[in-house]
């Protein structure tokens, strides 16, 4: 099965100016996630879709990124405006979803790296 | 407060020598865990989980982690590194939606 498609792998930005990710992730993965990994730290969850919904964005600071996943399947994030400690990798993740062991197998992306100047 | 803390920053062993890296969680159940592997420049490829059942699992490239319910840990193992391991490792709980990382440790394969 195809993975989980992220672009673009990098870009450069400089502070203030906006930038965009998308992200696709497995066919029939009902669970979408957005994680932040700043240099030498784990993933940092931002964002959680089940479909089109919401499930848990509590660490996503709203005032400069927004996300949406329209239709269920593929995704955006954005930055507006970027600031230096923006500078990251940003990883999307999809999972089956719903409930059991195996919803939460995570299948992650290449991820996108930022850099903000 | 939930947490999952890998206590080493970065380990070297030598090829052919055994590893194993920590991971200690802090949950009020027991939360399903996994172990995750990174490459430069790469993504996260899981390789291995725990569920339920047996608390020795087996994962890729000859890994394996051991559940103990009374140390609340997660340790991996592998008996033989090989070169091709150096990596970044993370350790990974989840309960319901909830996913968390660990901070991860970096892994140096000596010749």
């Amino acid at each position: 099965e195809a993975g989980v498609a992220q672009s673009p792998r990098y870009k450069i930005i400089e502070k203030r100016q906006s930038v965009a990710f998308w992200c696709n992730p497995i066919s029939g993965h009902a669970t979408l996630y957005w994680y932040q990994q700043i240099l030498g730290q784990g993933p940092k969850l931002l964002i959680q879709f089940q479909n089109n919904g919401v499930v848990d964005d509590s660490q996503l600071p709203k005032d400069r990124f927004s996300a949406e996943r329209l239709k269920g399947v593929d995704s955006t994030l954005k930055i507006q405006p970027a600031k230096l400690e923006d500078s990251a990798v940003y990883l999307c993740a999809s999972s089956l979803g719903g409930r059991g062991a195996g919803a939460n197998v995570l299948t992650f992306g290449a991820g996108s790296r930022l850099t903000v100047l | 407060a939930q947490s999952v803390t890998q206590p080493d920053i970065h380990i070297t062993v030598s090829e052919g020598a055994s590893l194993e890296l920590r991971c200690n969680y802090s949950y009020g159940a027991t939360p399903y865990l996994f172990w995750y592997v990174q490459s430069p420049g790469q993504g996260l490829q899981l390789l291995l989980k725990y569920f339920s059942g047996d608390t020795l699992v087996q994962g890729i490239k000859g890994f394996e982690a051991e559940f103990k319910r009374s140390q609340s840990s997660f340790n991996l193992r592998k008996p033989s590194v090989h070169w091709s391991d150096a990596a970044e490792y993370f350790c990974a709980v989840g309960v319901g939606n909830d996913m968390r990382f660990g901070a991860g440790t970096r892994l140096t394969v000596k010749p």
